[in-house]
């Protein structure tokens, strides 16, 4: 049992260029969600889903797209990536919101590592 | 907007002490309130979930309370020892899953 597994660890983009975050996991949990973490910022919710087909925006959307066309997959596009974007992202994990409230703990990944020069 | 914030900010303490770390939280409509650890260029690790109904949790030297009414959880570490040290963060789950992050505490256990 993996948990939640992202790729690549590190990745130094220059502007403009798009590229595309990877985020996996095999706990079959219908909720996956993207943040960035910054510092004086914590982490931020960039996108989430709540089963394949379904996703929505969170608070920092802006620059990002997302699909969901697996339970197991939640890839994260940097469109054209800016110096703004430099940053550590996380993808996390849970049951679906619904069905396991109150008691329904997230877990992330180890994260990527994200500089845009 | 739920707005989570965590103090101190850093603490440093000598290996063995007991010590509290403090969050709070402006919107008391929570579903749960869950408390990180996170080592430096890693990750989030799980450490205590505390249900909206719960009172408190523990796990080993963690305890991890809770007090909707006056929006506050505590993370208390019994015994510290230089591997505790870390950033920890609480994190807030309202309606729909959003997760709400504090800042973290960065500790230092000092051997």
């Amino acid at each position: 049992n993996a948990g939640v597994t992202q790729t690549p660890k590190f990745q130094v983009l220059k502007t403009g260029q798009s590229m595309t975050l990877q985020c996996a996991q095999d706990m079959n949990h219908e909720y996956m969600s993207w943040y960035r973490q910054d510092p004086g910022m914590g982490l931020r919710l960039i996108h989430y889903s709540v089963g394949a087909g379904i996703t929505d925006q969170g608070e920092v959307p802006n620059g990002y797209n997302v699909s969901r066309s697996t339970t197991e997959d939640f890839p994260l596009r940097l469109l054209s990536a800016a110096p703004s974007q430099t940053s550590v992202y996380f993808c996390a994990s849970s049951k679906h919101p619904l069905l396991a409230e109150p008691y329904n703990e997230q877990f992330f990944g180890p994260g990527t590592r994200l500089t845009v020069l | 907007k739920q707005e989570v914030t965590q103090i101190p900010a850093a603490l440093s303490v000598p290996e063995g002490e007991n010590l509290v770390l403090n969050c709070s939280f402006t919107d008391s409509a929570i579903y749960n309130l869950q408390w990180f650890r996170q080592d430096p260029g890693k990750g989030l690790t799980s450490l205590l979930l505390i249900q909206s109904s719960q009172r408190e949790q523990t796990s080993g030297r963690l305890n991890a309370s809770l007090d909707k009414s006056s929006g506050r959880s505590t993370l208390y570490i019994a015994a510290s020892q230089p591997g505790d040290s870390a950033t920890y963060l609480c994190a807030v789950r309202l309606a729909g899953s959003r997760l709400t992050f504090g800042e973290g505490t960065q500790l230092t256990v000092n051997p």
